[in-house]
């Protein structure tokens, strides 16, 4: 069973903020939430990580509610170079668990001029 | 920050012969290791995960004997793909992680290898 659920896509038009959000709800108290971003033919580039509450960095917000469940990654102003695959796992960062590095379909994001 | 090698990007053989896929860790040892492989328009799909010295765990459905891996240092992981197929065509990825990395930042991708079989 795959351990999240992301819509499959989504699009965008420049300078818009995008919200994409996973679901998680099995997820365990070591848990981290990771999100990736994947260009075409090329590996999967880290994005963020949170464990709850909000971060951010330089190229995106990560909120995750109380309860975990469910986590949102959040671009603001997005551009045309935006356009790519974005993932979200969840897993033990400290746990090398071959569980926690299976993905699951990702969301498709195409940002329009 | 941890950065992982992966070599060739891109591989061409014939249908018969074998193809090895390396992946070093630059600046960290990694311990850990996740092979992938990826077709067009779908998710990575995990093949192994292999440990320095240790033999590698394959996901169901993923030949062993087919894809060889071999972790024998902790810089380096290989990934042989033997008696190549077209089937086999694919863009190949790996993982690693380990003592020296950041792990608040994930795992390290390397680049990807993209391999075509005629």
């Amino acid at each position: 069973l795959a351990k999240t659920t992301q819509p499959i896509s989504m699009d965008s038009y420049e300078g818009q903020e995008v919200n994409i959000t996973c679901s998680h709800n099995n997820i365990a108290t070591n848990d981290y939430i990771t999100w990736y971003q994947q260009f075409p033919s090329q590996g999967p580039r880290f994005i963020i990580q949170g464990y709850k509450t909000k971060v951010t960095n330089e190229v995106a917000s990560l909120f995750i509610p109380a309860d975990r469940k469910s986590s949102t990654l959040s671009l603001p102003r997005v551009s045309l170079s935006d356009t790519a695959v974005y993932y979200c796992l969840v897993g033990d960062p400290g746990g090398y668990n071959n569980n926690d590095m299976r993905f699951g379909a990702g969301t498709r994001l195409t940002v329009k001029p | 920050g941890a950065v992982v090698s992966q070599h060739p990007s891109r591989v061409i053989c014939k249908s018969g012969t074998s193809v090895k896929i390396e992946c070093r860790s630059l600046d960290f040892q990694a311990t850990t290791m996740f092979w992938y492989r990826q077709f067009p328009k779908q998710s990575l799909m995990l093949m192994a995960t292999s440990n320095e010295g240790s033999k590698a765990t394959y996901e169901q459905g993923v030949e062993k004997d087919k894809f060889l891996i071999n972790h024998a240092s902790l810089t380096l992981s290989t990934l042989t793909v033997t008696s190549a197929h077209p089937e086999d065509s694919s863009f190949y990825i790996c993982s690693a992680t380990g003592s020296g990395t950041d792990n608040l930042y994930g795992y390290t991708f390397g680049s990807g290898t993209r391999l075509t079989v005629v």
